[in-house]
């Protein structure tokens, strides 16, 4: 039972492009969403976060956008650069403190 | 610094033999963590500790056990009942039940031979 997806597995895009990773949810009990930055061999970093009261979130080139009604958010790279190649994962905590991963997303930035 | 620790960085064992992987944290968090990572899969949770002596089964904690005797330690042990253990296994830990981000460890590549 999937209740974070990332059905994207890969996305390649132009370095000083967008770069737009998704996101959907099952669970409406959820209210807090966090992107992850991973290289392999290491463990993910944290890139930004969004509570359910917000519909946007912004940190730099980074931004997260959160579609409530959608059960859907999307991280935003702008502009790409070919140091965010990595994978992306989004999650989200229950009310009982355990995260659910999505299957992550890997980002190529072509120099 | 503080940050979560997990040693060795890559381990070797023969099938059929137990081994332990290692956590320390030294953020004074309560929360901790452990994931397995497979190719092409996210990560899935296998224990998680919400205080010192307690924890909880997450999705696939079958051939895995977890001790919590300290605050800043949640080592992990596979058993040889774990049918497929060579995985990349990271370890993360958590400020307190409230609205908050999880930090990872580096993680431990194991490899049954």
């Amino acid at each position: 039972d999937q209740q974070v997806k990332q059905n994207s597995p890969s996305l390649s895009v132009q370095e000083g492009r967008i770069s737009i990773l998704n996101c959907d949810y099952t669970n409406s009990m959820f209210d807090y969403f966090l992107w992850y930055k991973k290289y392999p061999a290491e463990g993910p970093t944290f890139l930004i976060s969004i509570s359910s009261i917000k519909d946007k979130n912004e940190d730099g080139r980074f931004t997260v956008f959160l579609n409530k009604s959608a059960k859907h958010l999307s991280l935003h790279i702008v502009p790409s650069q070919p140091g965010d190649s990595a994978v992306y994962f989004c999650a989200a905590p229950n009310t009982g403190n355990q995260f659910y991963f999505g299957t992550g997303t890997s980002l190529t930035v072509i120099p | 610094d503080g940050g979560i620790t997990q040693s060795p960085k890559y381990l070797f064992r023969k099938e059929g033999q137990n081994v332990t992987l290692s956590c320390e944290q030294n953020l004074n968090h309560d929360a901790m963590y452990w994931y397995r990572q497979d190719p092409g899969q996210g990560l899935r949770l296998i224990y998680y500790s919400q205080i010192v002596n307690d924890f909880q089964k997450g999705d696939i904690a079958e051939g895995y056990s977890v001790s919590r005797e300290k605050k800043e330690s949640f080592p992990l042990t596979v058993t040889s009942a774990q049918k497929n253990p060579t995985a990349f296994y990271l370890c993360a830990s958590k400020v307190d039940r409230s609205t908050g981000t999880q930090y990872f460890g580096p993680g431990t590549r194991l490899t049954v031979l």
